[in-house]
């Protein structure tokens, strides 16, 4: 069975200062990659997601995540956070593409402050 | 486009007692799949729906059991509540199966509170 690790329940950061969000996953086949953000009171947003190519991909907000096969991970990073950035940020892993099933990490809060 | 919506947001329930908790997807998807949120336990998946059949389960008691009807609503009904269940219950839905290749929008939530 797969699982996903998000090593940091919280993350307190200063505005325009750099942020990573760590994700190791542990898979035995081929996985697809998502990172989820979820504002207060809110549902979960889809934030990107990697599936197959080129091991770096971007959201329109200025995250990116890079995937690293050899080290089963997905670390989210922005280089400049803002206040809004402030949210719940869950890494996501899907084993079979022919299903709607994620096995989620347990979270990362990024606090962001002025 | 109107958004995945859940209803009620809301509900306070006794302990024995059961729920039933509504999703209605975007217009036009067919997938629908639920989660259960906690703080100990974070999201866990609860089952999905496509086109009324129930194609994925969790690993989740008997109590825990849902439906899908024509229209690709959804709902979800916990028998027997336990302390344990309080949690935002989460409905997810996608114009297809498989969440890879067809993005899962996600509704609000219904946050269950069982006393």
């Amino acid at each position: 069975a797969q699982s996903v690790t998000q090593l940091d329940s919280q993350v307190p950061v200063f505005e325009e200062a750099p942020v990573e969000l760590r994700c190791n996953y542990s898979s035995s086949v081929s996985v697809y990659l998502f990172w989820y953000v979820q504002y207060p009171n809110q549902g979960l947003q889809l934030l990107l997601k990697y599936l197959s190519g080129s091991t770096l991909v971007e959201s329109i907000n200025g995250f990116e995540a890079e995937f690293n096969k050899s080290q089963t991970s997905f670390h989210l990073r922005k280089p400049s956070v803002h206040i809004s950035d402030t949210a719940e940020y869950f890494c996501a892993v899907s084993v079979n593409p022919g299903y709607s099933t994620l096995t989620f990490g347990k979270g990362t809060m990024l606090l962001v402050s002025p | 486009k109107a958004g995945v919506t859940q209803t009620p947001r809301y509900l306070i329930k006794t302990r024995g007692q059961q729920v039933t908790l509504s999703c209605s997807p975007i217009s036009g998807h067919r997938s629908v799949s639920w989660y259960q949120q906690t703080p100990g336990q974070g999201l866990q998946f609860l089952f999905e729906y496509f086109s009324e059949t129930q194609r994925n389960k969790g690993n989740f008691p008997g109590r825990f059991s849902g439906r899908q009807f024509s229209n690709s609503r959804s709902e979800m009904n916990v028998s027997t509540l336990e302390l344990g269940d309080s949690a935002l219950y989460l409905c997810a839905s996608s114009s297809g199966p498989g969440g890879a290749y067809n993005e899962q929008f996600f509704g609000p939530g219904t946050r269950l509170t069982v006393l």
